[in-house]
């Protein structure tokens, strides 16, 4: 019954290999998102998809490329890891359209991605 | 552009002391507030939320009231337990945002016996 589920839990891969997140979420949302946790705790969004459209897309490199093959799904590609990659990486979901701000985010369990 | 403030952690109590952590915002329009709970190794999860002035929310005992006047979503519990033990994150969601959410930096609660 998992609402938002994101894998793998774990990640450990080397310098300049490329990998993948996979979420989903079976809540019937029209936005996903991406969030990167660094290790001090804090929370930054890197893209945003409202019905398999991008619609945010902050501030991070280009080796990074979201992909949205329906509205349920929202996984994270992830070219030629460097070490400040390392980080946690949460997937989240919520109802709404663009403009309307009262509804929560759902969030998964979150993916470690460590890069040695 | 949006933003939040929270003090920083780590908060440290004994159990059943009463707890209060700050959060003030700035934002356009009429954000809604929101408090998420990271227990260790795990998600976020939503605790309580406001999306007008003067609403308060609540859940499990947690508190926090919506000031415009002073832009502020202070959460509060008058007795905490050893189980509250986790990071708290303030955060909004502003009109025409684009529906993402902004975090204040999140803080560690450690409640002890």
């Amino acid at each position: 019954d998992t609402a938002v589920s994101q894998t793998p839990k774990y990640l450990v891969t080397q310098m300049g290999n490329d990998k993948s997140i996979k979420c989903e979420q079976n809540l019937g949302h029209d936005t996903m998102y991406w969030y990167k946790q660094d290790s001090k705790k804090f929370l930054k969004i890197m893209f945003s998809y409202n019905n398999k459209e991008l619609i945010i897309n902050e501030t991070v490199p280009n080796r990074f490329s979201p992909k949205s093959p329906d509205k349920a799904h929202l996984n994270l590609h992830i070219n030629s890891l460097e070490l400040g990659d390392s980080a946690v990486y949460f997937c989240a979901s919520s109802q709404g359209d663009r403009e309307r701000a009262n509804t929560e985010a759902f969030f998964g369990q979150g993916t470690r991605l460590t890069v040695v | 552009g949006n933003s939040v403030t929270q003090m920083e952690g780590p908060v440290t109590l004994s159990e059943e002391a009463f707890l209060t952590i700050n959060c003030t915002y700035t934002a356009t329009g009429y954000p809604s507030l929101f408090w998420y709970v990271q227990y260790p190794g795990e998600g976020l999860q939503l605790l309580l939320k406001a999306t007008k002035a003067d609403d308060k929310g609540s859940n499990k005992g947690f508190e926090a009231t919506y000031r415009k006047e002073t832009t502020s979503f202070h959460l509060e519990k008058g007795s905490v337990q050893v189980s509250d033990s986790a990071v708290y994150f303030c955060a909004l969601r502003a009109t025409g945002g684009g529906n993402k959410l902004t975090f204040g930096t999140g803080t560690q609660l450690k409640v002890e016996l």
